[in-house]
């Protein structure tokens, strides 16, 4: 069965670089994305990338997927205290015939920035 | 363009009463698909639905339910409440390969 997994918190230092991670394990999703959940909020789309990409840049954004080891990540460059937040991996699932009105979500990452 | 609304925000139920929630999708978007989030659960696909038919469903019982309407605008319904269903509903509607959440429905049920 389809199934998401992410470390659960992640502490960097303002100016560092943050990486979240996330495997997944249905090699079939076609798309993978990454979602930012602030306190009390819906969750915002941050990117996503097509499975049959590697890298996808998005300003401060970096996303790498890894299809053989069904590993994705989020690189943040110059991470701010306005980054903290929870991060949520999401995958679209094959038996849905990978219908994009369908995601799976990891638990989240909560990163908390510190001054 | 406007983005996903739901309505209410927050809600206080008490067991065995049953609730529905609105939501509006994003002008031009035909895909509404529903969510909840626990905190012990996580976040979990109830249903989707597209141009008025239910095209997926999750692992959720019959007391949970959904329409949608020939504007797309959804609603869900949960009947007989139980405390395990205080949580964040949050409704998505989708283009293409994104799905733009809402900002949420927060259920609470005594």
């Amino acid at each position: 069965g389809e199934d998401v997994e992410q470390s659960l918190f992640l502490s960097v230092r303002e100016g560092d670089s943050s990486v979240i991670n996330c495997t997944y394990t249905d090699s079939s999703s076609t798309y993978l994305y990454w979602y930012k959940q602030e306190p009390g909020a819906g969750l915002q789309l941050l990117t996503y990338i097509f499975s049959n990409m590697d890298m996808k840049q998005d300003q401060r954004l970096t996303v790498l997927l890894n299809k053989k080891d069904k590993h994705l990540s989020l690189r943040i460059a110059d991470t701010q205290t306005g980054d903290s937040a929870i991060y949520f991996c999401a995958e679209t699932p094959a038996p849905y015939g990978g219908s994009q009105g369908i995601l799976i979500f990891g638990k989240g990452t909560k990163l908390s920035v510190k001054p | 363009k406007a983005g996903v609304t739901q309505t209410p925000r927050y809600l206080i139920k008490t067991r065995g009463q049953q609730v529905t929630l609105s939501c509006s999708p994003i002008s031009g978007h035909r895909s509404v698909s529903w969510y909840q989030q626990t905190p012990g659960q996580g976040l979990q696909f109830l249903f989707e639905y597209f141009s008025e038919t239910q095209r997926n469903k999750g692992n959720f019982p019959g007391r949970f339910s959904g329409r949608q309407f020939s504007n797309s605008r959804s609603e869900m319904n949960v009947s007989t409440l139980e405390l395990g269903d205080s949580a964040l509903y949050l409704c998505a509607s989708s283009s293409a390969e994104t799905q733009y959440f809402g900002p949420g429905t927060r259920l609470l049920v005594l």
